[in-house]
């Protein structure tokens, strides 16, 4: 069966370094892959989406990469800030993106 | 421009009772999907409504059901409520012209089952 996973529960940093976030699956190729990011008691907020035939995008702080190869997403954010302290979703899909299959997030924490 | 909305925020039922959540989409927006969040867990899909019909569903049994009005918004019904059935139950929309579109989720109703 389709198994996605985020490398850990928790990753803690400090405030100005880079948060490199992982991704992996198995059994799934997916045509396209999401990161979200959740706050406690809100519903997930779309990031960025990158297809199979992209190997990188980048949207002001943020970068992901996409190897089909490996399965595997990395999602960075670079000059980390306390603000940027939240869950991380990752999201695969085929051609629909309202059934997309989500990982089990990692929790990031920022320290000032 | 409103995003997506529902209804109620919390909820606290009892096991073997019915629930009804509730749905208005994004603006511009005619596919609702519902998504169950456990605790510390990622969304799990149940299902998705376009043209007021069932398209697609996940892995969830028959007690979960679902409806799309002509507006676009949607309900989802739950029956026979056990206490696995507490969660967070997301409604996501998208335009069905833009299949790869990333979603657009409201935040959800927090149902507790007793």
């Amino acid at each position: 069966s389709q198994k996605i996973e985020q490398n850990s529960e928790a990753l803690n940093i400090q405030e100005g370094k880079t948060a490199t976030l992982t991704c992996n699956y198995t059994n799934y190729s997916p045509a396209y892959l999401q990161w979200y990011r959740q706050d406690p008691g809100r519903g997930p907020v779309f990031l960025l989406l990158i297809r199979e035939n992209e190997k990188e995008k980048r949207k002001e702080r943020l970068k992901v990469t996409f190897d089909t190869t490996l399965k595997q997403s990395l999602f960075h954010i670079t000059a980390s800030q306390p603000a940027d302290s939240a869950t991380y979703l990752c999201a695969l899909a085929n051609t629909n993106a309202g059934k997309s299959t989500f990982g089990d997030g990692t929790t990031l924490t920022v320290k000032p | 421009d409103a995003g997506v909305t529902q209804s109620p925020t919390h909820l606290i039922k009892t096991r073997g009772q019915q629930v009804t959540l509730r749905c208005s989409p994004k603006s511009g927006h005619d596919t609702v999907s519902w998504y169950q969040q456990a605790l510390g867990q990622g969304p799990q899909f149940i299902f998705q409504y376009y043209e007021e019909e069932e398209r697609q569903r996940g892995n969830f049994p028959d007690r979960f059901s679902g409806h799309q009005f002509p507006n676009y918004s949607s309900e989802l019904n739950v029956n026979a409520l056990l206490l696995g059935d507490s969660a967070l139950y997301l409604c996501a929309s998208m335009s069905q012209g833009s299949y790869n579109s990333p979603l657009h989720f409201g935040n959800g109703t927090r149902l507790t089952v007793t």
